[in-house]
């Protein structure tokens, strides 16, 4: 069975632009999270989706969005970007995203601001 | 939100047994205790988590303390793969997973 799977893995955008990030769970997972992890921090809970609906939210500002769609894939998008919005961004699947369930990690996409 | 606490970093000789502490004192009762661990900016690979009662499985086992505010990850006989950072985490009811900054564990020959 695939994993969590996470697209692109690396890219590279100018300061200002906009960037999308996308994320498939494990096949019957209906949960996806959106974590944020700079370098030499431990991740940062970005998102939280179960159902299309956004469950939890972390302390980021507005410009950071995300969307769950039908077949529970997810997106993540920046605006604005800043150099401080340099991380590896990384997506974590569960059946319900509640706490009686495991979490499955993506590998990441790594986002370069310059 | 409850926090944990970890020593920044940690050694271990090749095939003895790691013990990683991680203090969460201010875990609710309802807050469960996971265990993840990261190599090299890999995501984090799930190892065990618990609530009450001492865990076990093919991985590890997790001693979590009568009254819940600290906990040990034991890797039986640690292996050079077994480097990485590992992450004590509680996790909300909702869900919400709050990561530390982690022990790094170096296993050396």
């Amino acid at each position: 069975d695939a994993g969590v799977t996470q697209s692109p893995t690396h890219l590279i955008k100018t300061r200002g632009q906009q960037v999308t990030l996308r994320c498939s769970p494990i096949s019957g997972h209906k949960s996806v999270s959106w974590y944020q992890q700079v370098l030499g921090q431990g991740p940062q809970f970005i998102f939280q989706y179960y159902e299309k609906e956004e469950r939890g939210r972390g302390n980021f500002p507005d410009r950071f969005s995300a969307r769950q769609f039908p077949n529970y894939s997810s997106e993540l998008n920046v605006n604005a970007l800043l150099l401080g919005d340099s991380a590896l961004y990384l997506c974590a699947s569960s059946q319900t995203g509640l706490v009686d369930y495991g979490y499955t990690f993506g590998s990441g996409t790594r986002l370069t601001v310059v | 939100d409850a926090k944990t606490t970890q020593p920044t970093s940690m050694d271990c000789a090749e095939g003895r047994a790691a013990n990683l502490p991680c203090n969460h004192s201010t875990i609710s009762g309802n807050e469960y205790v996971y265990w993840y661990r990261q190599i090299h900016s890999q995501g984090p690979q799930y190892i065990i988590h618990g609530l009450k009662n001492n865990e076990t499985n093919e991985m590890a086992s997790l001693i979590i303390t009568e009254d819940r505010k600290s906990s040990t990850l034991i890797l039986p006989h640690a292996t050079l793969r077994d480097t990485a950072v590992y992450y004590c985490i509680v996790i909300t009811r909702e869900g919400k997973l709050i990561f530390g900054q982690g022990t790094e564990l170096s296993v050396k020959p």
